[in-house]
């Protein structure tokens, strides 16, 4: 199993301001996604963090808006930029060991854009 | 139409009951994950499954592939199991991703 850790927890933010999400992982992970949960809604794939090169964006995500660092297979960061209450959601570190395998989900960052 | 669908969407049950989450889906899939989400948000995977039936403690997971479905089977129903359950498949043309139902949101009350 993986144990993941999320930082901050939640936060409220201002609009037009950027805040970036750590996720830590107790081990080296393959595979390590990025997960937006909007308020009622299930869970929408916002990027793979590669390690080592650019992150691959799902449709309607990109790198300006969502810039995303994995500098090893075991840190990422996802930065969430000139905020808007549309981004008002819970971002999800989640992360794979192998396709094939459990994925464990970090327990998430809850922010409210004013 | 989604690739994951859900049935019901809410759930409410008395303690003691025995409960059937569905899960449909209309692509060829790897495998199958049950996700159990609690209010405060946190994830925790409860089974994931390829063919036939797994059993951990009071729930069951069952998969029919043919027939493109899966339930999650809670025995014996407590408040505690109150939580929205989630539904996800790995696609055979991607395995490295996850399609997610949209959840069953279950209340049991005492």
């Amino acid at each position: 199993s993986a144990v993941i850790s999320q930082k901050p927890s939640r936060d409220i933010c201002q609009r037009g301001t950027s805040l970036t999400i750590q996720c830590q992982v107790d081990s080296q992970v393959t595979m390590m996604f990025w997960y937006r949960q909007q308020p009622g809604q299930s869970l929408t794939l916002i990027a793979t963090a590669n390690q080592g090169s650019e992150a691959t964006y799902e449709s309607g995500f990109v790198i300006d808006k969502f810039p995303i660092s994995r500098p090893n297979l075991t840190f990422s960061t996802l930065t969430v930029s000139n905020m808007s209450p549309e981004d008002s959601s819970i971002y999800l570190c989640s992360v794979r060991t192998s396709a094939g395998y459990e994925q464990y989900f970090g327990p998430g960052t809850r922010l409210t854009v004013t | 139409k989604n690739e994951v669908e859900q049935s019901p969407q809410n759930l409410t049950a008395q303690e003691g009951e025995f409960i059937t989450i569905n899960c449909s889906y209309s692509v060829g899939i790897s495998a199958l994950h049950w996700l159990q989400q609690h209010p405060g948000g946190g994830i925790v995977s409860l089974f994931m499954l390829s063919s036939g039936k797994k059993k951990h403690g009071r729930l069951i997971a069952t998969i029919n592939i043919q027939e493109k479905h899966s339930s999650l089977h809670i025995t014996a129903s407590h408040p505690r199991d109150s939580a929205v359950y989630i539904c996800a498949v790995e696609p055979s043309y991607n395995t490295d991703k996850l399609i997610f139902g949209t959840g069953t949101r279950l209340q049991v009350f005492p």
